[in-house]
């Protein structure tokens, strides 16, 4: 059955921390992962990563792949009030005819001021 | 246009009434979802359209009926809904060649409350 795995489930840290999120996944015919940042309403895309190794920054966020290990971490250094959200990792699988995303259940942070 | 557009955006029906969930998406889209998530989860598949046929129905219950009457739009009936179905239903679109720029697309939702 395919899965994605995040973790931690939720960390609360102080403006100015780093923060590192997991995201591992098991999925037959993986074709990409992508990240979501989730506040009152509906997911934010982030990012979507197809290849090993190759990072992908925006602004004080960045995230890799890694598909030998399957997994996918999700960096945001000086962290803010503002970046307090669920970030949610989903995974995009093949499946006869079309593609379909499985999303994780989400790392929920809170940046105290 | 960069927007999947949902409306209502709030739905309160009873168990007993009939109603529809719009969705709508101008940016040659070919594949649209319909999810559900419940507060404090992520969102769960329901329906996948691709290129306007259903590919994916993920075992929901015949109270939901998904239709898509043209590339642009997606529509979700709703029939003899129970109060556990009370959700935030989400809307997505996505280019079929997957774009590595854009990721996919949600609407704002539709948050539905059944009493």
């Amino acid at each position: 059955e395919d899965k994605v795995v995040q973790s931690p489930l939720s960390l609360v840290v102080h403006e100015g921390d780093t923060v590192t999120l997991n995201c591992s996944y098991e999925v037959t015919n993986f074709r990409s992962l992508l990240w979501y940042k989730q506040e009152k309403k509906a997911p934010t895309f982030l990012f979507m990563l197809t290849s090993s190794g190759i990072e992908k920054k925006s602004g004080r966020l960045s995230s890799i792949l890694d598909k030998k290990e399957l997994f996918s971490i999700l960096n945001i250094t000086a962290t803010q009030t503002g970046d307090s959200a669920i970030y949610l990792c989903a995974v995009e699988a093949l499946t006869p005819g079309t593609y379909k995303y499985i999303f994780g259940t989400g790392t929920r942070l809170k940046v105290l001021a | 246009d960069t927007e999947v557009t949902q409306t209502p955006k709030h739905l309160v029906m009873g168990m007993t009434n009939k109603k529809s969930l719009k969705c709508e998406q101008h940016m040659g889209h070919r594949a649209m979802y319909w999810y559900k998530q419940k507060a404090k989860k992520p969102p769960e598949l329901m329906f996948v359209y691709s290129y306007e046929k259903l590919s994916i129905n993920e075992s929901v219950p015949s109270r939901f009926s998904p239709e898509c009457p043209n590339s642009s739009l997606l529509n979700l009936h709703l029939h003899a809904l129970q109060p556990e179905d009370s959700a935030l239903y989400l809307c997505a679109s996505s280019q079929e060649s997957g774009d590595p720029n854009y990721g996919y697309t949600f609407g704002s939702g539709t948050r539905l409350t059944v009493v």
